[in-house]
């Protein structure tokens, strides 16, 4: 059964930072891309990032290039998004959710809340 | 700045079937843009119905289908039943940027 697990999520400050972590299990984790979407409360849906199995493929949505960083540990089944220069506006659920075979996303995980507040 | 545009709400009666759209403010949506449907209950994760505007994963109900119409991907529910009722929301890949993702502002669908 494939599983994402996030963790990480918590209460910072405007210009804080944040490390999120994604663990996956049940599939070759290194042969798929993960991804990083949001969702702030009550609003739609937002993509943030993507990385490719191997990690050599990587893109991140305008609004956070140059703050956010998408990493993963293959050996260690997990994805990261490290989170710099954290606004108010970065206040969302982040989901992670994995590539298929010639899909963007077929799984979700069950999210991680980030605050960010003065 | 390109925007992906759902409709904001629909309502369909038990049993009943409706469609809801996915366009592009740049243009045309097309199969380059690999359009995907998510359907989200409240308090829950998204779930991925259709990918490649037409494909179905094996969770998919069959009620579910997915095409290109006139220029916008379509999700069409046929026979609704109450447990449709969810927000939808539509991906499109390639949106801008190369391997860049945009996601539509979603439909909330009332089953009514």
């Amino acid at each position: 059964e494939v599983q994402l697990v996030e963790s990480g999520g918590g209460l910072v400050q405007t210009g804080g930072s944040l490390r999120l972590s994604c663990a996956g299990s049940g599939f070759t984790f290194s042969s798929y891309a993960i991804n990083w979407v949001r969702q702030a409360p009550g609003k739609g849906l937002e993509w943030v990032s993507s990385m490719s199995g191997s990690g050599d493929n990587i893109n991140y949505a305008e609004s956070v290039k140059g703050r956010f960083t998408i990493s993963r540990d293959n050996p260690k089944n997990t994805v990261f998004l490290q989170m710099i220069g954290l606004r108010a506006e970065d206040t969302a659920v982040y989901y992670c959710a994995k590539g298929g075979w010639g899909t963007v996303i077929d799984y979700w995980g069950q999210g991680a809340l980030v605050i960010v507040s003065s | 700045q390109a925007v992906v545009t759902q409709e904001p709400s629909l309502t369909v009666s038990p049993g009943g079937t409706v469609t809801l759209t996915c366009g592009s403010s740049t243009g045309a949506v097309t199969s380059g843009h690999y359009p995907y449907w998510f359907q989200q209950k409240p308090g829950q994760a998204p779930r991925t119905l259709i990918y490649d505007a037409t494909d179905k994963h094996p969770w998919t109900p069959d009620r579910f289908s997915g095409s290109l119409l006139g220029g916008k991907a379509a999700l069409i529910l046929s026979g609704a039943q109450p447990e449709d009722e969810a927000e939808y929301f539509c991906l499109l890949y390639n949106y801008g940027p190369v391997g860049a993702l945009a996601f539509g502002g979603g439909t909330k669908l009332t089953v009514l």
